[in-house]
């Protein structure tokens, strides 16, 4: 089943702050996050694994809340370049290398 | 040439046409898949292919057809294609491993229009 991200979209100013969500129903292993532009292919940006490591581009944050399955994606003093669709794609404890992916946020940052 | 690479980049095909979309990867990794992402829609997983075990997702329609020659390059043999399988067909790669980081790296994708 696939997760659930909010919200759908979301427009910012340069400089603003903006969280995106993801939840699972089901008990995860992990979570990645990527962003998309148009007409490119999703880039990686983070990947949280239950137990509390990450790895990941250094000006992206985020968390993992294990309890409830859920993952938070921090864009904190956004650039114009942050525009995008970011999707979050969550990797089960049986399931390992195949993530399903949720629906996508997306972001505009205008000057 | 670096990363995961796919050609071709565009392709529209009629429902009778049979055509292949190729995925090349660089990045030393041991396993390969592809997803098709349709207009609002989210990525859907069709094949993994890992240390030669290939995974399908079960509703994939057998007129789409995986081919894994190696750990570097992946195939998607296509025939008898409906109009609603136009959509992106993106190929990604990761270095899958049990309780690891299992990121994976995407190619540009194929544009595929079916008439």
């Amino acid at each position: 089943q696939q997760p659930v991200q909010s919200p759908q979209a979301v427009i910012l100013r340069e400089g603003e702050d903006a969280v995106i969500n993801c939840s699972s129903s089901k008990a995860l292993y992990s979570v990645h996050w990527y962003r998309q532009k148009h007409g490119e292919a999703p880039v990686f940006l983070m990947i949280l694994l239950k137990g509390g490591e990450q790895k990941g581009h250094e000006k992206i944050s985020a968390s993992f809340n294990e309890k409830k399955q859920q993952s938070s994606l921090y864009l904190t003093a956004s650039q114009l370049s942050y525009s995008g669709t970011y999707f979050c794609g969550t990797e089960g404890p049986d399931s390992w290398g195949k993530l399903q992916f949720g629906a996508g946020t997306q972001v505009v940052v205008t000057p | 040439e670096t990363g995961v690479t796919q050609t071709p980049r565009h392709l529209v095909m009629g429902m009778t046409n049979k055509k292949s979309l190729k995925c090349e990867q660089h990045l030393g990794h041991n396993a390969m898949y592809w997803y098709k992402q349709s207009a609002k829609k989210p990525l859907e997983l069709m094949f993994v292919y890992s240390l030669e075990e290939r995974v399908e997702n079960n509703s994939v329609p057998s007129r789409f057809s995986p081919e894994c020659p190696n750990s570097s390059h992946l195939f998607l043999h296509l025939h008898t294609l409906q109009p609603e399988d136009s959509a992106l067909y993106l190929c990604a790669s990761s270095q899958r491993r049990r309780e690891a980081y299992n990121e994976q790296f995407f190619g540009p994708g194929t544009r595929l229009t079916v008439l």
